[in-house]
């Protein structure tokens, strides 16, 4: 079975704080790779893609590593909205495997 | 108006009823997925259709069928629930024109079988 694993946390943190979640997946042949967001009892949303080269919007920053087939979310200066569970998503032939999600709360 | 819509939002059944959840979308898009989330078990992919003749098994695909009436629907059935199919459901869409495969949600159906 493919795996996508992430530390199910919750990570505490304050407002302000940077925090970074970490995700392994198995397949080395997964083709591309995305951050998901979900807030409670609701739909998860994309977050944004990550890039081979990374890539950033505002205060996120995520991360590839093919070689250790490994995915990272930095997220700065966080916000109280921000809190929510975090969804590492691997996409393999047209399909997308999702990890179990890393729980954040960010508190004042 | 959301882009992807999901009927009904919450269901009460009964063990052994035959249950349809369905999904509409606006975004154009030709890939349609099912899926299950539990807690402490992530989402997990029930079926997938990648055009109207399309329909594809997914991870945990036994006791649930599928139907692709039109390029914006996608409908799940349970013919005879069972408690254990207790759980949320999303239907997504993606576009196959995108390479990444950015799949889009609807807000979800909450379940629940006595």
């Amino acid at each position: 079975r493919k795996e996508v694993e992430q530390d199910p946390g919750p990570f505490n943190v304050p407002e302000g704080a940077t925090v970074a979640f970490n995700c392994t997946y198995s397949n080395s042949a997964s083709q591309s790779f995305f951050w998901y967001r979900q807030d409670c009892r609701k739909e998860p949303k994309l977050l944004m893609s990550v890039y081979s080269s990374g890539n950033e919007d505002g205060r996120f920053t995520a991360q590839l590593n093919r070689a250790s087939q490994y995915i990272s979310l930095l997220i700065r200066d966080s916000k109280l909205s921000d809190s929510a569970t975090y969804l590492c998503v691997v996409n393999e032939y047209s399909t997308l495997t999702f990890g179990k999600g890393t729980m954040l709360l960010v508190s004042p | 108006d959301a882009d992807v819509t999901q009927t009904p939002r919450n269901r009460i059944t009964k063990t052994g009823k035959r249950i349809m959840l369905e999904c509409s979308q606006t975004k154009g898009h030709d890939r349609m997925y099912w899926y299950r989330q539990d807690p402490g078990l992530g989402l997990r992919l029930i079926y997938y259709s990648f055009d109207v003749k399309d329909i594809n098994k997914g991870e945990i695909s036994d006791g649930y069928s599928v139907s692709r009436q039109a390029q914006a629907k996608f409908s799940l059935s349970l013919e005879s629930a069972i408690p254990n199919q207790t759980a949320l459901y999303f239907c997504a869409t993606s576009d196959t024109s995108v390479s990444y495969n950015e799949q889009f949600f609807g807000p979800g159906t909450r379940l629940t079988v006595l």
